[in-house]
């Protein structure tokens, strides 16, 4: 079973600045690795996916890297809506599919 | 557009059983996967179970396997969870979710959730 891990667990960041959030994974994925952001009391969305490949109607501002076990999320010139906690999660072969623990995204 | 409501969840006792359901809508539902998603209070989020478009493969984590169920018709575009001898840490908000394919495990549309208790 492929295991998930994020770092870090927080990360405090200032209105436009750019933050850099790592995923990393015991296995390798290839690129079959997404991004999710979510906002307190809101349903998780999907960011990225295919390790680089925004999903539909994200903003530029975001983008991801990486393959094997080695994952990277980040943003640039962080908005006030941007501030969430964000979950990267394996599709890699067959199931379970897990999520890593999150990374806080909190106001510096 | 894409519309994901859950339903079903509620306070269930130890040993018990509760079956939740996801009304789908926006989509062709049965060309689709579908999975569950859960959220413990205040805790990251535990992939559940898939199951493929047709219903031809289920599977589900360790952590439910051989507890809860998860299935589908595809004729009420409807996703379903029965989860069988609860326990406490079964409390969580579990969310439906879409399958970008018929079973690739990536999940691009959620709906808002159903809260589940397991208290006596």
């Amino acid at each position: 079973e492929i295991v998930m891990t994020q770092s870090p667990a927080t990360l405090s960041v200032s209105p436009g600045e750019r933050a850099t959030l790592s995923c990393r994974a015991s296995q390798s994925l290839s690129t079959n690795l997404a991004w999710f952001q979510q906002k307190p009391g809101q349903a998780p969305r999907l960011l990225i996916h295919s390790s680089s490949t925004r999903a539909t109607g994200i903003p530029d501002r975001f983008s991801g890297s990486g393959s094997g076990t080695e994952f990277t999320l980040t943003i640039s010139g962080l908005q006030s809506e941007d501030f969430a906690i964000y979950y990267c999660q394996q599709y890699h072969d067959r199931p379970p599919w897990a999520f890593g623990p999150g990374t806080k995204v909190e106001i510096k | 557009q894409v519309q994901l409501v859950e339903s079903g969840g509620g306070v269930v006792q130890p040993g018990g059983s509760l079956r939740l359901s996801c009304s789908a809508s926006g989509f062709l539902f049965s060309s689709y996967g579908m999975h569950w998603v859960r959220q413990a209070p205040g805790k990251g989020l535990e992939w559940v179970a898939i199951i493929w478009f047709d219903g031809s493969e289920k599977y589900s984590a360790d952590s439910v396997r051989g507890r809860f169920t998860i299935s589908r018709d595809n004729s009420k575009n409807t996703l379903y969870l029965q989860m069988n001898s609860v326990r406490p840490e079964d409390t969580a908000l579990y969310y439906c979710a879409r399958d970008r394919g018929g079973g690739l495990g990536l999940i691009e549309f959620w709906g808002q959730g159903t809260l589940v208790t397991v208290s006596s």
